[in-house]
């Protein structure tokens, strides 16, 4: 059965400083997904990495697969207020027609 | 931009009423999906569907729980009898399965069963 981890689960920031999500999975994935959420709304899909070494950037925030090692990163530099919310990445297992399995999700919060 | 839509947005109900909850998925989407989220909890997946049946569906998804493509837009899930564990927030999904593979979430249904 594939699990998903993310770490950590809450995570307070100051404005301008950096910090890295990490998302692991425990099966063979073939895509893996970043997702935004604020409170009381839908997922907002940010990224879609779909093979090893894949890195993906928009604005603030980075996305990278290791499907060797079966870890992603969400990299967030120089965090602002609006970048407060909770980040979800989900996986599509190899054997799987479609389903994603979601980790936990991090509440980012950043502070002035 | 082309969305995924969901009605109602909130839904209340009894213990025990039968509930539909509605989607009409992207319109030249051919994979839809239903997802539940209970409050402050990670999304889980509850089941997919293709070609006019179920391709994979969860322990979530019992004889309670089932869907229906009544005509060429709209997607249902249907609840028979509520229970009180089953308020959470539903969301629908749908995707083309083209290169990138996007599952694209609807804003969501949030059930309350009282």
């Amino acid at each position: 059965e594939l699990k998903v981890e993310q770490n950590p689960l809450f995570l307070s920031m100051q404005e301008g400083k950096n910090y890295t999500i990490y998302c692991n999975y425990s099966t063979t994935s073939d895509r893996l997904y970043w997702y935004r959420q604020d409170p009381g709304k839908s997922l907002e899909s940010l990224f879609v990495l779909l093979s090893n070494g894949a890195v993906k950037q928009e604005g603030r925030l980075m996305a990278s697969l290791d499907t060797k090692a079966r870890l992603s990163t969400l990299h967030i530099t120089a965090a602002v207020h609006d970048l407060s919310a909770t980040y979800f990445c989900a996986v599509k297992g190899g054997t799987s027609y479609g389903k994603l399995t979601f980790g936990q999700g991090t509440i980012l919060t950043v502070h002035p | 931009e082309p969305e995924v839509t969901q009605t109602p947005s909130h839904q209340v109900t009894q213990m025990g009423q039968e509930v539909i909850l509605r989607c009409v998925p992207i319109s030249n989407h051919l994979y839809f999906y239903w997802y539940r989220q209970i409050l402050g909890q990670k999304v889980e997946f509850l089941v997919s569907f293709y070609n006019n049946e179920i391709s994979e569906k969860s322990e979530i998804f019992d004889d309670q729980f089932s869907v229906e493509r009544p005509d060429g837009s709209n997607f249902t899930l249907k609840i028979r009898s509520t229970k009180l564990e089953d308020s959470a927030m539903y969301f629908c999904a749908s995707d083309d399965r083209g290169l990138t593979y996007e599952q694209y979430f609807g804003p969501g249904t949030r059930l309350t069963v009282t």
